[in-house]
């Protein structure tokens, strides 16, 4: 079975630039959460969504992020415009509800490594 | 901001010696679980706990659900070098559905 799926793997660009990154979850998930992970502050929650519908987005940073979930099979996380402070890597996961016995093991992809000149 | 205490922060130990790390909490949680990152991937799980006093094994790994609820801990023996990475705790609670709360994670370095 294929695991999270997220595009790019790297990305570089230049400070003031639109930045997009891609994720596919797992098939039949209904959880998807957007992470960023940086030496200073490790494992950071930004927005997830259950059912496509955003459940919390109090982690996202400021205005410049955006996300969204047109489908259950798609979400991308925007930066607009993006600063050199956002470089970092962004993990997308997914998870299942509803199964016997509970699981709340959320599945990360290999993530997407940002740098912004 | 993160509400898991994680430690320690890194450990370098010779191959064969046996690892223990704990992750503390003020607040209760219903779910534990142990994720190992390795450099240039994402976390993978390792163990989820769902009892307040569990003890699951993993092949050379163990981790316990504290009576409390309030802490885990994850052993692992003989390490070897493959087990370089960073592990991280995590948990659930019930008033945040679905969201997972990471500890800052422990960097293992296992030298042959």
């Amino acid at each position: 079975d294929a695991g999270v799926i997220q595009s790019p793997r790297h990305e570089v660009t230049e400070m003031g630039q639109e930045v997009t990154l891609r994720c596919k979850p797992i098939s039949g998930h209904d959880y998807l959460f957007w992470y960023r992970q940086t030496m200073m502050r490790g494992l950071e929650l930004l927005i997830y969504f259950n059912n496509n519908v955003p459940i919390d987005d109090s982690g996202m940073p400021e205005d410049r992020f955006s996300a969204k979930m047109p489908n259950a099979s798609f979400s991308t996380l925007k930066i607009q415009p993006s600063e050199p402070r956002d470089s970092a890597v962004y993990f997308c996961a997914s998870r299942i509800s509803g199964r016997e016995p509970p699981t709340d093991t959320q599945y990360f992809g290999p993530g997407t490594r940002l740098t912004v000149l | 901001g993160q509400q898991l205490n994680q430690s320690p922060q890194s450990m370098f130990i010779q191959e064969g010696e046996d690892v223990s790390m704990n992750c503390t909490s003020s607040s209760i949680f219903n779910t534990w679980l142990w994720y190992k990152q390795d450099p240039g991937e994402g976390p993978v799980l390792l163990i989820a706990l769902y009892k307040a006093g569990e003890l699951t094994s993993n092949g050379r790994l163990t981790a316990q659900f504290g009576i409390t609820r309030k802490d885990s801990f994850l052993n692992i023996s003989a390490s070897i070098p493959s087990d370089v990475g960073i592990y991280f705790c995590a948990g659930t609670r019930g008033s945040t559905l679905g969201r997972l709360y990471f500890g800052r994670g422990t960097q293992l370095t296992v030298w042959p």
